[in-house]
């Protein structure tokens, strides 16, 4: 069964530091998303990628923040600068079609900003 | 704006005891409703979604949901849980159409005793 892969599982980093946590969504899925998780907290969205470009963001997606689809099968998350609140569960998911349709998430990636 | 609502942090139940999980909505559009579970260590998975038609929706492992528009409610049940329903629960909406973040709810623990 297809499923979406996260790496690496736990990333340790320096304040400041970047970091780009990296995701192979299901392979004829269109929609790309990515939320976090801090812990003890909901699930947040953080934003939705669709034919190569940023389709919705919310507040917490800053300038920090950035996407890419490199190669036609990763997806990545840059934080270029991180502080120490970025530590959180990330959440890679895709989507067949928009709305109704499931998305399917990876297992995540640990942050640790120290 | 669409939130949601789990009023419940964590529920113990008797193995083998019927379950309810809690879930309120709140949106001024029509929204889709999904039910998430979350295994330690893992990401989230799909138990089920209500799009439109009838509001008891069935899911995977057994457990099912009602959609109820004039309570704004879409609670999660099982009628016999399993040491292996010990998990993480998510409720979560969806707008659809332009938009297909799903917004989810802080999440309720399913802990189940033999």
């Amino acid at each position: 069964e297809p499923e979406v892969t996260q790496t690496p599982s736990h990333q340790v980093t320096q304040m400041g530091q970047e970091v780009i946590l990296r995701c192979v969504p299901i392979s004829n899925h269109l929609y790309f998303y990515w939320y976090r998780q801090i812990l003890g907290q909901k699930v947040e969205f953080l934003v939705s990628f669709y034919n190569n470009e940023i389709s919705e963001k919310s507040e917490i997606f800053d300038d920090q923040f950035s996407v890419e689809r490199p190669d036609g099968s990763n997806f990545t998350l840059k934080i270029r600068s991180t502080k120490l609140e970025d530590s959180a569960m990330y959440f890679c998911a895709s989507s067949r079609t928009s709305g109704d349709n499931e998305q399917f998430f990876g297992p995540g990636t640990r942050l640790t900003v120290l | 704006a669409q939130s949601v609502t789990q009023l419940d942090s964590q529920v113990p139940v008797f193995e083998e005891a019927p379950v309810e999980l809690r879930c309120n909505y709140s949106s001024s559009v029509s929204v889709y409703l999904f039910w998430y579970v979350q295994y330690p260590n893992q990401g989230l998975q799909l138990l089920l979604k209500y799009l439109s038609g009838s509001t008891l929706v069935k899911g995977i492992n057994g457990f099912e949901a009602e959609f109820n528009k004039s309570q704004t409610s879409f609670h999660l049940r099982k009628p016999s849980v399993h040491i292996s329903d010990t998990a993480e629960y998510f409720c979560a909406v969806c707008r659809g159409g332009a938009t297909n973040k799903l917004i989810f709810g802080t999440g309720t623990l399913l802990a189940v005793q033999p």
